[in-house]
């Protein structure tokens, strides 16, 4: 499965949009690109995925480039809930998942 | 969404015992579950894979006689930790692939093992 490189931290202003951006310039056309995020000392929780159509669930959009090399996960109105380490994956629909060492997003009141 | 849950969620037990940790999904089969295992301030590292019926196949580096995975039912895999030493302690996770669909897993709350 292609490797994700994630920025290891972030701050951002509550109630503002929270964008968090993920290169996985070396993406096979079959993988997809997974968003997850893990709240301390729990699971990791699904948030969002995608192959090259930009897609909005009620949680978050993802933006995927049209060369597939980079995406980025929107929080459109963080809240303090939000802080989480928060990975992006890349694999197949059938494939495991390789946990990176993801993004810290911080949401400061 | 799907539910999958891990008991328990804190176990201490002493060094040289073994300890099981159970993964469920209410809601729904999964055919595979995986296991994971996360140390103080590191991502989440992929143990095994379990498929129900058959044998879970191991990453690299990762005992198979320490670490027992039995996935007997479609809503059920265990984890054992053998023989738990110190350096076993960890927050174990796992997560299950629902049956006919090949979109993401849903994980567990995960369990936290400390072994004295």
């Amino acid at each position: 499965d292609a490797k994700t490189t994630q920025p290891p931290s972030m701050d951002c202003a509550e109630g503002r949009a929270a964008n968090l951006p993920c290169n996985h310039s070396t993406i096979s056309g079959n993988e997809y690109v997974y968003w997850y995020r893990q709240i301390h000392s729990q699971g990791p929780q699904y948030i969002i995925h995608g192959l090259k159509n930009n897609e909005t669930n009620e949680m978050a959009s993802l933006i995927i480039t049209e060369d597939r090399k980079s995406s980025t996960l929107i929080l459109p109105h963080a809240t303090l809930r939000d802080t989480a380490v928060y990975y992006c994956i890349v694999k197949t629909n059938a494939g495991k998942s390789t946990f990176g060492d993801g993004t810290t997003l911080t949401v400061k009141p | 969404g799907a539910v999958v849950s891990q008991h328990p969620s804190r176990v201490i037990c002493k060094s040289g015992t073994s300890v099981k940790i159970e993964c469920r999904s209410l809601d729904f089969q999964a055919t595979t579950m995986f296991w994971y295992r996360q140390f103080p301030k590191q991502s989440l590292m992929l143990m095994a894979t379990s498929n129900e019926g058959s044998k879970a196949t191991y990453e690299q580096g990762v005992e198979k006689d320490k670490f027992l995975i039995n996935h007997a039912s479609l809503t059920l895999s265990t984890l054992t930790v053998t023989s738990a030493h110190p350096e076993d302690s960890s927050f174990y996770i796992c997560s299950a692939r629902i049956a006919g669909w090949d979109t993401e897993a849903f994980f567990g709350q995960g369990t936290r093992l400390t072994v004295v």
